[in-house]
């Protein structure tokens, strides 16, 4: 079975403040990981997956196998991250994408 | 299309009644997914169509639930005699291919409300 969890249903924090959106996961083999995120009335759209190694948007995500997590990390917010952010895991054997229930980050002024 | 297009946008219906929600994928991709996203829940897998064909329905929550796919584009999910709990935004996702790291692109979701 796979598993996603983001135990932060709200985060808030301030402009120019760093913000680590945490991310776990409970899978057997190799899994990819992504971060997707929901602007307002926007849709999901992918920001961005483990293997690409990417910053994206000054965000960074580093898959730890041993930590078993995928946090998303950015050292100085900006009030445009204001948005809902879900990780997904992708497991090796099939193409479904398990969702953890989201993180609405919130950057205040 | 420039992107996953999905309609209708909204729906209300009474409860007991079928209905249909239509996903167009982006041109050329030939995998295509659905999702629920219930109220304070996370979105959920319903079903995975490669081309024309369904690997993978385990995520479709009752027999009332069914989608089809026809020339490996449209995709219709349909909802039989709808239920209260059934009330939730369905999303809609393609990718290129199946899996190998293709991300899957979102459409802007069908927003049901069963009364």
């Amino acid at each position: 079975a796979q598993r996603v969890t983001q135990p932060e249903k709200l985060l808030s924090v301030f402009k120019g403040a760093p913000v680590e959106l945490k991310c776990n996961y409970s899978y057997s083999g190799s899994p990819e990981l992504f971060w997707y995120v929901q602007y307002s009335r926007q849709r999901l759209q992918l920001l961005l997956r483990h293997i690409s190694r990417e910053s994206i948007k000054g965000f960074t995500a580093d898959l730890n196998k041993g930590e078993t997590s995928f946090h998303l990390k950015k050292p100085f917010a900006q009030e445009e991250d204001s948005a809902m952010y879900y990780c997904a895991l992708r497991g090796t054997s099939g193409s479904r994408l398990t969702f953890g229930e989201g993180t609405q980050l919130t950057v205040n002024p | 299309g420039a992107g996953v297009s999905q309609s209708p946008s909204n729906k209300v219906t009474e409860k007991g009644k079928d209905v249909e929600l239509r996903c167009d994928p982006i041109s050329g991709h030939t995998a295509l997914y659905w999702y629920r996203q219930s109220l304070g829940q996370g979105l959920e897998f319903l079903i995975y169509f490669q081309g024309n064909s369904a690997p993978d329905k385990s995520g479709l929550p009752s027999d009332r639930f069914s989608a089809e796919r026809t020339g490996g584009s449209v995709s219709t999910l349909t909802i039989q005699r709808t239920q209260q709990e059934d009330s939730a935004v369905y999303l809609c996702a393609s990718s290129l291919t199946r899996g190998g790291s293709q991300p899957q692109h979102f459409g802007d979701g069908t927003r049901l409300s069963i009364l």
